[in-house]
């Protein structure tokens, strides 16, 4: 796998306000993709990004591949409750490696 | 995307005892792994599991603390042995396949506490 970098570790955030976390790092990587792992549960699979420069929607969710393929971003528009949780990056493909994510609070 | 199970959810055991943790998905899949994600931590993969041979090790692992079974292509266990304190942790499977469009999904994971 190759070296991730998250940021910010958390936020804390009132319901409604937007979101965004950012993962980078110093070598060209491959792909990203994005988990969401709520408080006592498991990683969740969101979106898997490959190509440079390429978005993706979800509903809420934008999620950017930079063009040199060295960082990306998840950002959440007019945050809920539910999307309390905390967010990681990976890359790689059989063998990942993961950021350390950020903690993500939402206050109603 | 795949359905994976793990036994048991959570347990708590003693120190010095070993305990082994079953992953079973609901189809064949070409790779599967284990992850560690200590409280309030990241996901540290521990090994991959190989059908028919020895698994992977990252480094800081090794197979006498975390033997790891694979018999066939949807099942696989990992064994904590001779546990301490230390060893308190969550517990995770994971799947990867082409036929699961290159992605890596997780297990529900054990959470094992270690008196």
């Amino acid at each position: 796998g190759q070296q991730v970098m998250q940021i910010p570790q958390y936020q804390h955030v009132q319901e409604g306000e937007d979101f965004t976390t950012y993962c980078n790092s110093s070598t060209t990587l491959s792909n990203i993709q994005w988990y969401k792992q709520r408080p006592g549960g498991h990683p969740v699979f969101l979106i898997q990004l490959v190509k440079s420069g390429e978005v993706k929607k979800q509903k809420r969710l934008t999620f950017q591949f930079g063009e040199a393929k060295k960082n990306s971003s998840l950002h959440i528009t007019a945050t809920q409750t539910t999307d309390v949780g905390t967010y990681f990056c990976s890359s790689g493909y059989s063998t990942l490696t993961f950021g350390k994510g950020t903690m993500l609070l939402v206050s109603p | 995307s795949a359905v994976i199970s793990q036994k048991p959810s959570r347990d708590i055991c003693q120190r010095g005892t070993s305990l082994t943790i079953q992953c079973q998905v609901d189809s064949q899949v070409t790779m599967m792994f284990w992850y560690r994600q200590q409280p309030g931590q990241s996901l540290t993969l521990i090994a991959t599991a190989n059908q028919g041979s020895e698994a992977t090790y990252e480094s800081g692992f090794v197979i006498d603390k975390f033997p790891i079974s694979r018999p066939n292509l949807t099942f696989s266990t990992l064994t904590v042995s001779n546990m301490s304190p230390e060893d308190s942790s969550i517990y995770l499977c994971s799947v990867w396949g082409q036929g699961l469009a290159d992605t890596q999904y997780f297990g529900p994971g054990t959470r094992l506490t270690v008196l």
